[in-house]
């Protein structure tokens, strides 16, 4: 499976404020994506990050709040805008391997805390 | 509402005793079934994925996969304390590459 990194690993912010989460991959891959964690919940999906395009966004989260960028295929980008408590969560990207069941692998994540 | 349902638990286990999982989906074309390990504070480990019905052996983990009553299972066989963590249940969306994910089950495994 691909060595996937993200940075920051872990960030505290202020109300207001925006953070850029880092995804990078060793290797090409087509899909990858964006999920978020909050505190003692499940992984909710963000955003399919599309290389060359426009990123696809779940129903909740809006292009404004979460801009993603994709300019290759090896990285992506999400930035959370004007964040609030709220936001504060694991936010994680994934990789998928398409074969025959289109297994999904994660980076380590990002921790953030919006005070 | 597409939805994949887990039990919370914990679940407790003696050790070297077998843990039994279990998930229930809603979506009848679902395609592709997986279970993740997370260990507090990391990013979900993929342990196993199915997608025909029947049983699908790896090392100490088996999953169970029953698409007519929708329900996908993962057995881990001589259970350890290091596989004390939260199991995640994901699954593919028909016609998509999208997962959607289980609560997770809280397994605990007692020395």
């Amino acid at each position: 499976s691909a060595v996937i990194s993200q940075k920051p690993s872990r960030d505290i912010c202020q109300r207001g404020t925006s953070l850029t989460i880092q995804c990078q991959v060793d290797s090409q891959v087509t899909m990858m994506f964006w999920y978020r964690q909050q505190p003692g919940q499940s992984l909710t999906l963000i955003a399919t990050a599309n290389q060359g395009s426009e990123a696809t966004y779940e129903s909740g989260f809006v292009i404004d709040k979460f801009p993603i960028s994709r300019p290759n295929l090896t990285f992506s980008t999400l930035t959370v805008s004007n964040m609030s408590p709220e936001d504060s969560s694991i936010y994680l990207c994934s990789v998928g391997s398409q074969g025959v069941a289109d297994t999904q692998y994660f980076g380590p994540g990002t921790r953030l805390t919006v005070l | 509402q597409k939805e994949v349902e887990q039990n919370s638990g914990p679940l407790s286990v003696p050790e070297g005793a077998i843990a039994s999982l279990n998930c229930t989906y809603s979506d009848r074309g679902s395609q592709s079934f997986f279970w993740y390990r997370q260990y507090s504070g990391k990013s979900p480990e993929l342990i196993m994925f199915i997608y025909s019905n029947g049983d699908k052996e790896d090392g100490r983990f088996t999953a169970q996969l029953n698409k007519a009553s929708q329900y996908v299972s993962l057995l881990i066989r001589d259970s350890q304390p290091s596989d004390s963590a939260t199991y995640l249940c994901a699954v593919k969306t028909s016609g998509t590459y999208k997962y959607i994910f289980g609560t997770g089950t809280r397994l605990k495994v007692l020395a």
